[in-house]
């Protein structure tokens, strides 16, 4: 069965621009969460979509967005990169939160962000 | 912020050894999860333990859970060279947002 995938693996952008990044849950899995580990910052969530909704939203300004598509991929928008937004973006997905017994959360190999 | 602290911040043993790595957190949980990252790349989950368990085991892995202490301890047995990696603990205090420690590098030498 195919893990949790995330495109692209890295990117490199200018401050200003706009990211994009990509996330493919896990098959049977409806949740789809965003996670940002900067250096020094460790893992902070970003962002919770179940079922096509928004369901949590971490302390990140609103220039980080996002969706979650029909097939429950999702999409992270960052808006007007900072330097400062350089980090591994994670994306993991867990099973829909009406049948979750357990709550884990299975990862992505992450994309690396890089704002010059 | 982060809701658990670990502990050591790093731990470098010889293999054959065991490692042991703790955490404390600061809310109610219903459950607290530990997950592994090789160098920076996605995290891989080792073990959930819910909040009315005091003990789990899996494989070499042995997760103890004190909820009156806020505190929980990995431990890795007989230590591989592969095990080398840093460990997260991460709780669900706010629902199904995973709120992560800082995390213990572990360097296991051969």
């Amino acid at each position: 069965e195919a893990g949790v995938t995330q495109s692209p693996t890295h990117l490199i952008k200018t401050r200003g621009q706009q990211a994009t990044l990509r996330c493919s849950p896990i098959s049977g899995h409806t949740s789809v969460y965003w996670y940002q580990q900067a250096l020094g910052l460790g893992l902070q969530f970003l962002l919770w979509y179940d079922e096509g909704e928004e369901r949590n939203r971490g302390n990140f300004p609103p220039r980080f967005s996002g969706r979650q598509f029909p097939n429950y991929s999702s999409e992270l928008n960052v808006n007007a990169l900072e330097l400062e937004d350089s980090a591994l973006y994670l994306c993991a997905s867990s099973l829909p939160i009406k049948v979750l017994v357990s709550g884990e959360q299975y990862f992505g190999p992450g994309t690396r962000l890089t704002v010059t | 912020s982060q809701q658990g602290e670990e502990d050591p911040q790093a731990l470098s043993i010889q293999e054959g050894e065991n490692a042991t790595m703790n955490c404390s957190y600061k809310t109610s949980i219903n459950n607290l999860q530990w997950y592994r990252q090789n160098s920076g790349r996605g995290l891989v989950h080792l073990i959930l333990i819910r909040s009315n368990e005091r003990e789990k085991h899996s494989g070499r892995l042995r997760v103890t859970l004190d909820t009156s202490k806020k505190s929980s301890s990995l431990l890795i047995t007989a230590s591989r060279a592969a095990d080398t990696a840093s460990y997260f603990c991460a709780t669900d205090a706010d629902g199904n947002k995973l709120v992560f420690g800082a995390g213990t590098i572990l360097r296991v030498k051969s």
